[in-house]
């Protein structure tokens, strides 16, 4: 069981938006915000899309933009385009256990 | 551009130990900003955070897996390695290697992976 929760599976069209949720407790994404987003296709290695709950490191799209509120962070990604469709992991610092979770993941369907 | 290569192993029997090392090129290792760490992640299933090493020494470790893991480091080979002992069927994963930033830990720099597998 992961110390995130994330929706198993999202899907949209095209040009729409969609978000993903990551849900935790005032131990992690509440109380820090040091939320992380990343990209994964099958087989490759996650990449870094979001950092520090809303900022992009350089040359990732402005399609792509966090938030947070509470004990939820979110990931937006507007303009939906087919490269898209990935699995998306949410990570947060936390201040028990260990200092990184991670969240189950998030599979996005571009229909 | 600072790029990460895993190396090991690819079969691991029961009961041993499972070792990797990851090799840092296009950068320094040596860094007091950045961590240096291990995640994996099981066949079909989410990422899991081993724990990381900074270049000084100092290590963090998932609760859930201290009693087997140790990450060291050496600086002078710009490469830096996971040990995890008396493996089972469940360390079956792909093993990443990366770049965290020091202090929120998120990973901007990742190897391609490799799969490690537990069987006798």
């Amino acid at each position: 069981q992961s110390a995130l929760t994330q929706p198993a599976s999202v899907s949209g069209s095209p040009g729409q938006s969609i978000a993903i949720s990551c849900t935790g407790t005032s131990s992690d994404v509440g109380g820090y915000n040091y939320v992380s987003w990343y990209q994964q296709y099958p087989g490759k290695a996650p990449k870094l899309m979001i950092y520090d709950v809303s900022k992009r490191p350089s040359g990732i799209s402005d399609r792509f933009s966090g938030s947070k509120s509470g004990n939820t962070a979110s990931l937006t990604i507007s303009g939906l385009q087919a490269e898209d469709e990935a699995d998306y992991y949410c990570s947060s610092y936390t201040s028990s256990s260990s200092p990184v979770v991670f969240g189950g993941g998030t599979k996005l369907t571009v229909l | 551009q600072l790029q990460l290569q895993e190396s090991g192993p690819g079969l691991v029997k029961p009961s041993e130990t499972l070792s990797l090392t990851c090799i840092v090129s296009g950068g320094s290792i040596s860094s007091g900003s950045y961590y240096w760490g291990w995640i994996r992640q099981p066949p079909g299933q989410g990422l899991e955070w081993i724990g990381n090493i900074s270049d000084s020494g100092s290590t963090y470790y998932n609760p859930s897996l201290k009693s087997r893991v140790t990450i060291s480091v050496d600086t002078s080979k710009k490469q830096f390695s996971l040990q995890l002992s008396s493996v089972t069927a469940a360390d079956t994963a792909v093993y990443y290697c990366a770049r965290q930033l020091s202090g929120t830990y998120h990973s901007d720099f990742w190897g391609q992976g490799t799969l490690v597998t537990v069987s006798s």
